[in-house]
């Protein structure tokens, strides 16, 4: 089946520190992948993304993904984290076929000690 | 730039209730999702539709669930004799002709 996996569950960095944030995922073929976050009774709003090409995206608030087909993984990185940005992060994916409905992972809560 | 609204924020009925819940997409997206989403889980596809139709349902949209989208515009999902276990965050989303997807702030249900 298809999934996506973010294997932390809670981070926590302090502010200035760097922040790579892991996502796996599993299909057949490569799919279109995805950055989300989530603020406290907020909807998700778009981070980044990817479909083909360049392998390294760069995304909205400073934040930037690599894609890597070996390890098929999609890590979010920022090299320097600012309380703003705690948040919930959600990796997802979707397959490049039918309704294009994303299968997110369950979320990594980022905590920013100031 | 209106985004994606969705009506009401938060809803709290007694178990057994019907509840509704209302989406309006982007006015140019074609393309409409409602997720759910539970304490501490990413959302999970419930249905999808282009234009008026309803092209696809998650096995998670039980018999007590229905969506409906009846001019191609705004959604409403619809849940009938609720049961705590409804108790979530309903997202809905619009799609455009690109694959980004464009989330609403969602619609908290509490069921007591």
């Amino acid at each position: 089946a298809q999934s996506v996996t973010q294997p932390d569950i809670h981070i926590t960095v302090s502010e200035g520190a760097s922040l790579e944030l892991r996502c796996n995922y599993s299909y057949g073929a490569t799919p279109y992948l995805f950055w989300y976050v989530q603020s406290p009774g907020q909807g998700l709003q778009l981070l980044l993304k990817y479909f083909s090409g360049d392998t390294l995206v760069q995304g909205i608030k400073g934040f930037e993904a690599e894609f890597k087909r070996s390890q098929s993984s999609f890590n979010l990185r920022k090299p320097s984290v600012h309380w703003r940005d705690a948040a919930e992060y959600y990796c997802a994916a979707v397959s490049g076929a039918g309704s294009y409905q994303l299968t997110f992972g369950k979320g990594t809560k980022l905590s920013v000690i100031p | 730039d209106t985004g994606v609204s969705q009506d009401p924020r938060h809803k709290i009925t007694k178990r057994g209730q019907n509840v509704t819940f209302r989406c309006d997409p982007i006015s140019e997206h074609n393309r409409l999702y409602w997720y759910r989403q539970t304490l501490g889980q990413g959302p999970e596809f419930l249905t999808y539709f282009q234009n008026e139709a309803q092209l696809e349902k998650s096995r998670l949209l039980s018999d007590r669930f229905s969506a409906e989208r009846p001019k191609g515009s705004f959604s409403t999902l619809e849940i009938q004799r609720t049961e705590q276990g409804d108790s979530a965050m309903y997202l809905c989303a619009s799609r455009g002709v690109d694959n980004e997807q464009f989330f609403g702030p969602g619609t908290r249900l509490t069921v007591l």
